[in-house]
């Protein structure tokens, strides 16, 4: 596609559940990244993957969080045990060098 | 690493006047200054940027200074419109030489009719 896609759009789950979160970057792009929005609020950098280098995992709030970049392309975010505090919009971007993001996935954990 | 102070967190403007958002960084060794715009409901949006060889890059009604001795870097709208209305974040690479962007706290523009 010409853009940066994520999917769901908006996910809904009981705490305590598994939540996947799913992005396409732009093909080429050898740079993804990971951030979550909280409502009103700025971005907070989660992970960044470069090419074929370790991922920069250091934004990461907890070990419930993971994500993963396979083939260099579609990422992954996983969150395990999902609490109430991870609701948010989580934003995905790729670059080659100007970074371009997605619609974002909304994650309400109730 | 980086670290990006956006000001102000919100701004009104009457339509038609000019709007500055300012950001301040700490790594004078940062050469890369983008700034995003969020409208509602969608992700943020590259609308300009600077890179540290020039001082000013305009594109229609927008444009960027750099002052790269103050380390502090400046958003201009001028002739502001409605649909200019909307959360615009300013950033700098997390680490120098890095394409990893730390981010401002953002500042709410409203642009009343």
């Amino acid at each position: 596609g010409a853009g940066v896609s994520q999917s769901p759009s908006n996910k809904v789950t009981e705490k305590g559940k598994d939540v996947e979160l799913r992005c396409d970057p732009i093909s080429g792009h050898t740079a993804l990244y990971w951030y979550r929005q909280s409502l009103g609020q700025g971005l907070e950098f989660l992970i960044y993957f470069q090419g074929n280098s370790a991922p920069d995992k250091s934004g990461l709030p907890s070990d419930r969080f993971s994500a993963e970049r396979t083939g260099g392309s579609v990422s992954t975010l996983t969150i395990q045990r999902t609490q109430q505090e991870d609701s948010a919009v989580y934003l995905c971007a790729s670059s080659a060098f100007e970074a371009f993001f997605g619609q974002g996935t909304r994650l309400t954990v109730v | 690493g980086e670290n990006v102070e956006q000001h102000p967190s919100t701004l009104s403007v009457q339509e038609g006047d000019s709007a500055v958002i300012k950001c301040t960084y700490s790594d004078s060794a940062s050469n890369y200054f983008p700034w995003y715009k969020q409208e509602l409901g969608k992700g943020p949006q590259l609308i300009i940027d600077i890179r540290s060889n020039v001082g000013e890059k305009k594109d229609q009604r927008i444009a960027v200074t750099l002052n790269k001795t103050a380390k502090h870097f400046s958003l201009h709208i001028t002739e502001t419109q409605p649909e200019d209305s909307a959360v615009y974040f300013c950033a700098a690479p997390r680490r120098a030489g890095s394409y990893q962007l730390t981010f401002g706290k953002g500042t709410k523009l409203s642009v009343i009719p």
